[in-house]
């Protein structure tokens, strides 16, 4: 098993509806990071968050540090967030990925 | 202002060939990450230097991979008689260090895509 699981794998969307990206891990933490990828290959930090809640635009992460547990959402998605978020656990200077959730949004 | 920048973007080296990627951090950021994407695959973690400290070799996959920092600022990665697997895209990441239970977010640069033939 994964130190970091995410769900789904694969994601389509209509533009316009809500995504919800989840992510849980099995590993101590200091803190939870979303990454986006796009198409590309450019990776963007979206955030690092250790307890509650951050939002940022239309992007809102959140961490449920008792359950292991953080997912990540998009509110009224549009095209231009089709990319690959990744989720990585990060404890002591060292970096565990989940394998990422490719979000396609369609017009 | 100027973020992580990596050099070359693409390399093509034949099989058993060294190669040497290199990364420029953002100024002033001591924490910086080496990672590794294989075409289809996830990110994996390579090393981590941070400060003037020993580096953090746990993820490197063989001895024919090393890097180092110099003057705490640009890194370099090398990789010895390149083989097949090695392809994939090299990233470095750099953020400043923790302080006051702070934690600072990673930026990535644009990486090197390495084809071994």
């Amino acid at each position: 098993k994964n130190e970091v699981e995410q769900s789904p794998q694969n994601l389509t969307a209509q533009e316009g509806e809500f995504i919800t990206i989840n992510c849980s891990y099995s590993v101590g933490i200091s803190a939870l990071h979303w990454l986006q990828q796009h198409p590309g290959g450019g990776i963007v930090s979206l955030f690092m968050l250790s307890s509650g809640k951050k939002k940022h635009g239309r992007l809102i992460a959140t961490i449920n540090i008792q359950e292991k547990h953080s997912s990540l959402h998009i509110t009224a998605s549009h095209p231009r967030d089709s990319a690959v978020y990744i989720c990585a656990a990060f404890n002591n200077n060292d970096m565990r990925f989940g394998a990422g959730t490719r979000l396609t949004v369609k017009p | 202002g100027a973020g992580v920048s990596q050099s070359p973007s693409n390399k093509v080296t034949e099989k058993g060939k060294d190669v040497e990627l290199r990364c420029d951090p953002i100024s002033g950021h001591t924490a910086l990450y080496w990672y590794r994407q294989s075409l289809g695959q996830g990110l994996e973690f390579l090393i981590y230097f941070q400060g003037n400290s020993a580096p953090d070799k746990s993820g490197l996959p063989s001895d024919r991979f090393s890097a180092e920092r110099t003057g705490g600022s640009v890194s370099t990665l090398t990789i010895q008689r390149t083989q097949q697997e090695d392809s994939a895209v090299y990233l470095c990441a750099s953020r400043l260090l923790a302080s006051g239970g702070a934690f600072y977010e990673q930026y990535f640069g644009p990486g090197t895509r390495l084809t071994v033939t």
